[in-house]
């Protein structure tokens, strides 16, 4: 079983390129969030979907955007990359907000 | 603002020793709490959970002591083992909101 996926596993961007981060799972999980992990920070949301169509901020979502218009796919887009947004990348689809959260691999991204 | 604060950063251990990680947090509307083990270049994955109407749940070797009163829960891991050493994070939601995750422990066991 696939899960989630997420690619690619690594980027090297530019400042100022954009680029998307694909997402896909199988599970036809109706939550997907995207979290960013940052050393002695944890993980912290970026953006999230409750089902296709629908999707709504988290703690940090200045210069990311999203959208869902299937169930299996939440793409993370970064519209103009900055050395700030250096950072390994994770998406995860659960049943409902509360319940296991399954996560990909993470794409780690470098802005220079 | 961080609404769940985890400590210790980081924790070395003894093969066979008990590794404990606390947590706190603010919120008390927060009415699920799991904690999470990532390995090295993998995503987190949940590993244990508790909900605020027990004050403890064992699986394994795993337990989670929850203090409602202190608002604090903290991971007991029993005979640890080299195999353990990951990162654990605590987390914290409420209904139909988005994990709230602590700021993660970086565990070592030595053999």
């Amino acid at each position: 079983n696939a899960g989630v996926t997420q690619t690619p596993k690594f980027q090297v961007l530019k400042t100022g390129q954009s680029m998307t981060l694909q997402c896909a799972q199988d599970m036809n999980h109706e939550y997907m969030s995207w979290y960013r992990q940052d050393p002695g920070m944890g993980l912290r949301l970026i953006h999230y979907s409750v089902g296709a169509g629908i999707t709504d901020q988290g703690e940090v979502p200045n210069g990311y955007n999203v959208s869902r218009s299937t169930t299996e796919d939440f793409p993370l887009r970064l519209l103009s990359a900055a050395p700030s947004q250096t950072s390994v990348y994770f998406c995860a689809s659960s049943v409902r907000a509360q319940g296991e959260a399954f996560f990909g691999q993470g794409t780690r991204l470098t802005v220079v | 603002q961080q609404q769940v604060k985890q400590s210790p950063q980081s924790l070395i251990v003894q093969k066979g020793g008990i590794s404990i990680i606390n947590c706190a947090y603010e919120n008390t509307a927060f009415d699920y709490f799991p904690w999470y083990q990532q390995f090295p270049g993998k995503g987190p994955a949940l590993l244990i959970a508790i909900r605020p109407d027990v004050s403890e749940k064992k699986e394994g070797r795993f337990t989670i002591s929850f203090n409602k009163s202190a608002k604090q829960f903290s991971l007991h891991i029993m005979d640890s083992q080299p195999g353990d050493s990951a990162t654990y994070f605590c987390a914290a939601t409420q209904t139909a909101r988005q994990l709230t995750f602590g700021s993660g422990t970086q565990l070592t066991v030595l053999p």
